[in-house]
């Protein structure tokens, strides 16, 4: 399977722990996407990578979140001091090289972080 | 505030039975418009998108999408809807970064 994937699947912590996720996007795609999806809500962007660079952040990423994509391939994204609120499914999503607004961007299946 | 909407968050509707899936955005200037799905347990895939040209646009499984610029939407359709088009639909607006809509479910019975 050459889509994009995305470790773990499923993650369940006690509030206060922190978290990393993991996105590995489709191969030679230069640009990375976070979301996230709470129940009856399409996705909220968080950030994006073009290679190695972080070039966007939504306001949605608190001082609690953390992304990065060191090599430009995998990208990891860690929250810290987890919250109730934290609750909700992380999508990963990857666009080609040419990195445009037109591109479309190809979805892992996400992860779903249930924060006690 | 620039937003996404979408106007049904639920649609039942029987075998071919037309669909017609409202969006509208609150975006100025140019703007890239997507149809993403999400059928039950899979990833989010793209049915169609648009970015420039002819405003009548098809994408995969017998979906269209009309962009009326005037009018600020880009609603979805489908002559004859199928059991398997149950899913959950979001439209997504792309400048620098995508803006999705709160999304429909269809159900289709059979």
């Amino acid at each position: 399977d050459t889509g994009v994937s995305q470790d773990p699947r499923h993650k369940i912590t006690k509030r206060g722990q922190n978290v990393t996720f993991r996105c590995d996007p489709i191969s030679e795609h230069n640009r990375l996407y976070w979301y996230r999806q709470t129940l009856g809500q399409g996705p909220e962007f968080l950030t994006y990578f073009q290679n190695e660079a972080q070039l966007e952040k939504s306001r949605l990423l608190s001082d609690r979140f953390s992304a990065e994509r060191p090599k430009g391939s995998f990208s990891t994204l860690e929250i810290q001091r987890t919250e109730q609120g934290d609750s909700a499914m992380y999508l990963c999503a990857s666009s080609p090289v040419a990195g445009a607004s037109t591109d479309t961007q190809y979805f892992g299946p996400g992860t779903r972080l249930t924060v006690l | 505030a620039q937003s996404v909407s979408q106007h049904n968050h639920h649609v039942i509707l029987s075998e071919a039975a037309s669909l017609e899936l409202g969006c509208n955005y609150s975006y100025g200037g140019t703007v890239n418009l997507f149809w993403y799905v999400q059928y039950p347990g899979q990833h989010l895939q793209l049915l169609l998108k648009y970015f420039s040209g002819d405003p009548l646009v098809k994408g995969i499984k017998g979906f269209e999408a009309e962009f009326i610029k005037s009018k600020f939407s880009f609603n979805l359709r489908k002559p004859s809807v199928q059991w398997s088009d149950t899913a959950e639909y979001f439209c997504a607006v792309n400048r620098n970064d995508m803006r999705f809509g709160a999304g429909t479910r269809l159900t289709v019975k059979p």
